[in-house]
């Protein structure tokens, strides 16, 4: 079936780094999601791709639409605190854009 | 409400038990997700309601699981004799558009977190 892979599987990071993840596919999506969920709450979606080599901002964020639509990537810039969380990238499968495949997700904490 | 609420936040259950879990969708929202989250992992797909019809139970893992939405808005999900497999975090999603609308944008609730001992 299916799978999203994300890399990398965690990340520390520090005030003021830009980070860079990414999910990879076996198959092709025509709709790439970025979801960040935070411990104790559901998914929030960050940003929405849906066309190939799309690259789209939503303030710090930045998340770019793979050419071969088997890939894509998301970059914050400028990291904060409140960054941290678990980042999942998700495309939609069976006809729906609410039927949703994830990867199993980047974890984002603060360096010790 | 503001938001998709669930019920109730924490769930104990002895294996072999019955429980439901309520979802509250935002309201107008047409279509009705039920995801479940194993530890570490990212959400699964369970099964889809567009108003009261479920359209796809595809995901649901057994003939345990049953989900309703009887009047299109409020949805249980109920499990018949749970398993120490069915521990996860249970989440509900709405949107407000239909299957295949341009925007299903998905808004999720803080999800049930069931514990099967």
């Amino acid at each position: 079936g299916q799978q999203l892979n994300q890399s990398p599987q965690s990340m520390f990071i520090q005030e003021g780094e830009d980070v860079s993840m990414n999910c990879t596919s076996s198959s092709i999506f025509n709709t790439w999601l970025w979801y960040k969920q935070d411990p104790g709450e559901g998914p929030v979606l960050l940003i929405a791709l849906y066309k190939a080599g799309e690259l789209t901002s939503n303030g710090r964020l930045t998340a770019q639409f793979g050419i071969t639509r088997k890939d894509s990537f998301l970059n914050i810039s400028a990291s904060i605190p409140s960054d941290v969380g678990i980042y999942f990238c998700a495309g939609p499968y069976g006809g729906s854009q609410g039927n949703l495949i994830f990867g199993k997700g980047t974890k984002l904490s603060v360096k010790p | 409400g503001a938001g998709v609420s669930q019920s109730p936040r924490y769930k104990v259950a002895k294996r072999g038990q019955d429980v439901a879990l309520r979802c509250d969708p935002i309201s107008g929202h047409v279509s009705l997700f039920w995801y479940q989250q194993a530890l570490g992992q990212g959400p699964e797909f369970l099964t889809y309601f567009q108003n009261e019809a479920q359209l796809d139970k595809s995901g649901l893992p057994s003939d345990r699981f049953f989900a309703e939405r009887p009047e299109g808005s409020v949805s249980t999900l109920k499990i018949q004799r749970t398993q120490q497999e069915d521990s996860a975090v249970y989440l509900c999603a709405s949107s407000l558009e239909g299957r295949g609308g341009f925007n299903e944008k998905l808004f999720f609730g803080s999800g049930t977190q069931l514990s099967v001992l």
